[in-house]
């Protein structure tokens, strides 16, 4: 089956710094990855999604890059502000049962 | 406003005590999922419902049970609970027939099984 996995459990940056979360798969069939942000006391939000024809997909401050050669996703925060606090989280799919990963605490000082 | 809502939000309970799990959705999504999330893990999926009178088993169903009778409504249902089900339980939806859309989710569920 897929597994998922993150390099780092926590990531501390400075306000206004640019932010990188990494992510990487093991099925090379997998064709829909997606971030979600996770704030105390909620649900997994939706941030951005690629799909495997692709290898980055731009949001609002937010960039999502899909290497497939080596199995890696990465998100790319701009300008990181105290409101993006949180655990951010990619997600695999490709089957009807979707892979999540454990999660990066991204850690925001003013 | 769009929403995914469970209820409760906290419950503590005792051992094989019958307890449901509600989960309501108002956009008219196909697809619901139950997930739960434990610490150093990542949300490992409970069962999944593709459409009405349709449901499936994720990774983890044991212990758990479904039902889709209307499109909106999908309960999560524990028989007899045990204290390896203690856990945070999100249910989620989606457009379409599988999990390749984004996901809305609920705020969650907290069960604590003494």
């Amino acid at each position: 089956g897929e597994s998922v996995g993150l390099h780092l459990p926590t990531l501390s940056v400075q306000e206004g710094d640019n932010s990188i979360i990494n992510c990487a798969y093991s099925n090379s069939a997998s064709d829909y990855f997606i971030w979600y942000k996770q704030e105390s006391g909620k649900g997994p939000q939706f941030i951005i999604d690629i799909r495997s024809n692709m290898d980055k997909r731009q949001g609002q401050r937010v960039t999502v890059l899909l290497n497939k050669t080596v199995k890696h996703l990465s998100l790319q925060i701009a300008a990181t502000q105290p409101g993006d606090s949180a655990v951010y989280f990619c997600a695999v799919g490709g089957s009807y049962i979707p892979t999540f990963g454990r999660g990066t605490s991204l850690i925001v000082h003013p | 406003e769009a929403q995914v809502t469970q209820n409760p939000r906290y419950l503590i309970t005792v051992t094989g005590k019958k307890l449901t799990v509600t989960c309501s959705q108002n956009m008219n999504h196909e697809y619901m999922s139950w997930y739960r999330q434990d610490p150093g893990l990542g949300l490992r999926q409970i069962y999944y419902s593709m459409n009405v009178e349709v449901t499936d088993k994720g990774d983890v169903p044991e212990g758990y049970k479904v039902s889709r009778k209307e499109k909106r409504n999908f309960p999560l249902i524990l028989e007899s609970p045990s204290p390896n089900q203690t856990s945070l339980y999100f249910c989620a939806s989606s457009p379409g027939t599988g999990p390749n859309q984004p996901q809305h989710f609920g705020d969650g569920t907290r069960l604590s099984i003494l």
